[in-house]
């Protein structure tokens, strides 16, 4: 049974550029929650989305926005991209809204130059 | 948003066990306690969770103070796969979602 899923590993973008992770959940789950973490500090939500739809949304710029599809995998964009966007971006699935044990994968490191 | 307090690091001595503590002051009634630990180059990986009662399962156990404003993760027996950084979580209720606020964590060191 294939875990959490995402695409790229690594991904090299420069400032003002427009950026896509994806994301595919574990075999079951049909929510998909996004995190952005920074070097040294814990998983900051960015957002959650649940039957296609965004349900929550952390203190994130509408620069972020996402998608989800019918088979349950999700989108992550970031537009306008700054320096302070360079994060592993981690991709969360969970079975419901309820969040009792999310399934995180390995994450996208994104380098802004 | 409800937050956790945690040591900065730990050290623990292989096959010893180890106690990460975790104070919130401001719990409210119908946060749960979720513990998650970060191995070096993965993704979180969640370790339990628990509401009002100690719980436990097959890779540790949760004790929760009674007035449910600390609580404690406990590894029985401390190897050296369990080097991570610890998160202890409130689950919050937000709106439809329940969304999962991390903080810093504690850095364990298993020294052998």
């Amino acid at each position: 049974d294939a875990g959490v899923t995402q695409s790229p590993t690594h991904l090299i973008k420069t400032r003002g550029q427009q950026v896509t992770l994806r994301c595919s959940p574990k075999s079951g789950h049909d929510t998909v929650s996004w995190y952005q973490q920074a070097l040294g500090q814990g998983p900051q939500f960015i957002f959650q989305y649940y039957e296609e739809e965004e349900r929550q949304r952390g203190n994130f710029p509408d620069r972020f926005s996402g998608h989800q599809f019918p088979n349950y995998s999700s989108e992550l964009n970031v537009n306008a991209l700054l320096l302070g966007d360079s994060a592993l971006y981690l991709c969360a699935s969970s079975l419901g809204l309820a969040v009792n044990e999310q399934f995180f994968g390995p994450g996208t490191r994104l380098t802004v130059l | 948003d409800a937050k956790t307090t945690q040591p900065n690091s730990m050290e623990s001595n292989e096959e010893e066990p180890v106690h990460l503590p975790c104070n919130h002051s401001t719990i409210s009634g119908t946060d749960y306690i979720h513990w998650y630990r970060q191995l070096p180059s993965q993704g979180p990986e969640y370790v339990i969770h628990g509401l009002t009662s100690n719980v436990n399962n097959r890779m540790a156990s949760l004790a929760i103070a009674e007035d449910r404003k600390s609580s404690t993760l406990i590894l029985h027996r401390a190897t050296l796969r369990d080097a991570a950084v610890y998160y202890c979580i409130l689950r919050v209720l937000a709106g439809s979602a329940r969304q999962l606020t991390f903080g810093s964590g504690t850095q364990l060191t298993v020294l052998p």
